[in-house]
């Protein structure tokens, strides 16, 4: 079984700080993929990242930037100098590999960004 | 423009009145799924299919069924939808799971259903 676990239900941090939304996860699984989406307050999801178990590059996309440890089964999301804008719940995901199928969510992180 | 789409977004109901919401993707995907989202729970796998005529059960498909006829279309369809149905409906489908791009699901905007 997979699972992935946000243990923070809630962050709120006043724009300009850094925030670091952690993430979790388990699979018996040697090749795996995590992502993570956003979800602002109009409900659609947002597609951020995808990374493969065997890629452990950090990656740094504008103001984001996501932390992969395998030795810890961790994948954290920080936002730097964060924005209203980045108002939203955050989800982190996992897929197995090719014949497992589910995509397992956490159970999000809502995001609040205080101007 | 690349889409998955859903219909209908919103829709209120009658406990045992049959419903089906319909799912749709223009970008030639192979793999489709549905998902439930409720507070504190997350979204959680309901079905999902990987390619045309095959599905299969994903963490919660009780009460759920679907069908895949077409590539493009996967309609869930709740037979005698229930008060503990009332959720958030997303739609998603990939590529193709044998493609390193293909792990990516893009996401409809979702259906938000009320059972009375």
């Amino acid at each position: 079984a997979q699972k992935v676990t946000q243990a923070q239900t809630e962050i709120s941090v006043v724009e300009k700080e850094d925030v670091t939304l952690d993430c979790v996860y388990e699979t018996r699984d040697t090749t795996y993929y995590l992502f993570w989406y956003k979800q602002p307050p109009s409900g659609e999801l947002v597609f951020l990242i995808r990374r493969n178990s065997f890629d452990e590059q950090n990656e740094i996309s504008g103001r984001y930037s996501w932390n992969f440890q395998k030795s810890t089964s961790s994948f954290n999301f920080t936002i730097t100098a964060s924005q209203v804008v980045d108002s939203a719940v955050y989800f982190c995901a996992l897929k197995g590999d090719f014949g497992n199928e589910k995509l397992t969510f956490g159970t999000g992180t809502r995001l609040t960004i205080i101007p | 423009e690349a889409q998955v789409t859903q219909n209908p977004r919103y829709l209120i109901t009658v406990t045992g009145k049959k419903l089906t919401v319909t799912c749709s993707q223009n970008m030639n995907h192979e793999y489709m799924s549905w998902y439930r989202q409720d507070p504190g729970l997350g979204l959680r796998q309901i079905y999902y299919s990987m390619n045309v005529e095959v599905t299969d059960k994903g963490d919660v498909p009780e009460g759920y069924k679907v069908s895949r006829k077409e590539k493009r279309n996967f309609p869930l369809i709740l037979e005698s939808p229930s008060p503990n149905q009332t959720s958030l409906y997303f739609c998603a489908s990939s590529l193709s799971i044998s493609s390193e791009t293909g792990h990516e699901q893009f996401f409809g905007p979702g259906t938000r259903l009320t059972v009375l």
